[in-house]
């Protein structure tokens, strides 16, 4: 099992810039994360899904939009980089809610100039 | 509303022992602990339900007293390998895991 993954592990953007990070799991798991990671700000919900098409808003969702077409991908979307979205993008999944425990991606370090 | 972590960060010698606490002020319905190694992904290291219990892992232990809206996570005898930022995350219930802003644990020999 290669648990969750994230695409790409870098990039670099300019100010609005649009792009696209995907988050893929095969551990079946239905629930699925995305968070931004800034130092001293710990772990911020920017979006999650708690299943196949369906979406919610975490607690920094703007200026990003997410989609999950298939069970196994949550794909994060910027339309228009600011700096501000400088940042660690890390993917997470986990069972569901009888099994919460989360499983973190790698991250992806992304640079807004 | 993100819970709240002291210390924000520790410094201890290999053997020594530490506690980490976290505090919210909503109602929660269970607490989640994770540890997170430099430039590394956060890992998993248990969970809490309400109703006071109190779980181990290794020479890592936690409590949660719900009445309080606090859990404390306990390391003992620690050791080289537990530095690294520690997270709790809270849940209300109906509402996603928050996390706090982390506890950064050093440990040096």
């Amino acid at each position: 099992n290669a648990g969750v993954t994230q695409t790409p592990k870098f990039r670099v953007l300019k100010t609005g810039q649009s792009m696209t990070l995907l988050c893929a799991q095969d551990m079946n798991h239905e629930y699925m994360y995305w968070y931004r990671q800034d130092p001293g700000m710990g772990l911020r919900l920017i979006h999650y899904s708690v299943g196949e098409g369906t979406t919610a808003k975490g607690e920094v969702p703007d200026g990003y939009n997410v989609s999950r077409l298939k069970k196994q991908n949550f794909l994060l979307g910027l339309e228009s980089a600011a700096p501000s979205q400088t940042s660690v993008y890390f993917c997470a999944s986990s069972y569901d809610a009888s099994r919460p425990e989360q499983y973190f991606g790698p991250g992806t370090r992304l640079t807004v100039t | 509303q993100q819970p709240v972590q002291s210390p924000q960060a520790v410094i201890l010698r290999e053997g020594e022992d530490a506690v980490i606490n976290c505090s919210s002020s909503k109602a929660l319905y269970s607490v989640h602990w994770y540890r997170q190694k430099h430039g590394e992904a956060p890992v998993f290291l248990m969970i809490l339900l309400k109703g006071g219990e109190q779980k181990g892992h290794d020479k890592i232990s936690a409590s949660f007293n719900e009445k309080k809206q606090q859990s404390s996570l306990y390391l003992t005898a620690s050791q080289l390998s537990y530095s690294g930022t520690y997270f709790c995350g809270t849940e209300g219930g109906n509402t996603p895991l928050v996390f706090g802003k982390g506890t950064r644990l050093s440990v040096i020999a």
